[in-house]
């Protein structure tokens, strides 16, 4: 069964720095790792979406990596700002199905 | 503009006394699916609906029925609600091609 891990659950930086947010998971048979945002009291928001086939996918100042073989995908945001403060969650789309496993996300704080 | 709408935004209600939260989405997608969402527990998956009149149960169906009569319409209904279905629920659509999901707003749901 596909379990999701993401590390570290929660992130405090100062403005400016590039970070790395880590997603793991059990099952390489995927379709395709997708990178949400969730603001509080807020929905999610479909950041980055990598399909199986991908190596990495960028929009603005992100960027995310899948490595299949190793079970990990990044997200990579450059020039951090204290409006990317957010929880941001990954989750793995299983290819026999659309069924998303969800990882429980990492709290990120980004300090002016 | 596509979006995924979910009604009502925050409700509460009262042990057994029955509710129906709709979900509407106008980008003619044929997946669609409900998830709840609790503190510590991340996302869980309800039920999920592949097309028309096919529906079929996520992580955790108990409590909650849905159906999918048109294919832009997916209500969750909660036959008699308790208060372990004290949660924040979201919607979802799927676009077919790529699997990127977009989510309602949320809707948040309190038991007595």
């Amino acid at each position: 069964k596909q379990e999701v891990t993401q590390i570290p659950a929660a992130l405090s930086v100062p403005e400016g720095e590039n970070l790395v947010l880590n997603c793991s998971f059990t099952d390489s048979a995927i379709y395709n790792l997708q990178w949400f945002r969730q603001d509080p009291g807020k929905g999610l928001t479909s950041l980055l979406l990598i399909q199986s086939s991908q190596r990495e996918q960028t929009s603005g100042r992100l960027n995310a990596s899948l490595d299949k073989s190793s079970g990990r995908s990044t997200l990579y945001i450059a020039a951090s700002q204290p409006g990317d403060s957010a929880t941001y969650l990954c989750a793995a789309q299983g290819d026999s199905n659309y069924q998303l496993i969800w990882g429980a996300g990492t709290k990120l704080i980004i300090k002016p | 503009e596509a979006q995924v709408t979910q009604n009502p935004r925050y409700l509460i209600t009262v042990t057994g006394k029955k509710l129906t939260v709709t979900c509407s989405q106008n980008m003619n997608h044929e997946y669609m699916s409900w998830y709840r969402q609790d503190p510590g527990l991340g996302l869980r998956q309800i039920y999920y609906s592949m097309n028309v009149e096919v529906t079929d149960k996520g992580d955790v169906p108990e409590g909650y029925k849905v159906s999918r009569k048109e294919k832009r319409n997916f209500p969750l209904i909660l036959e008699s609600p308790s208060p372990n279905q004290t949660s924040l629920y979201f919607c979802a659509s799927t676009q077919g091609n790529t699997g990127e999901l977009f989510f309602g707003e949320g809707s948040r749901l309190t038991v007595l």
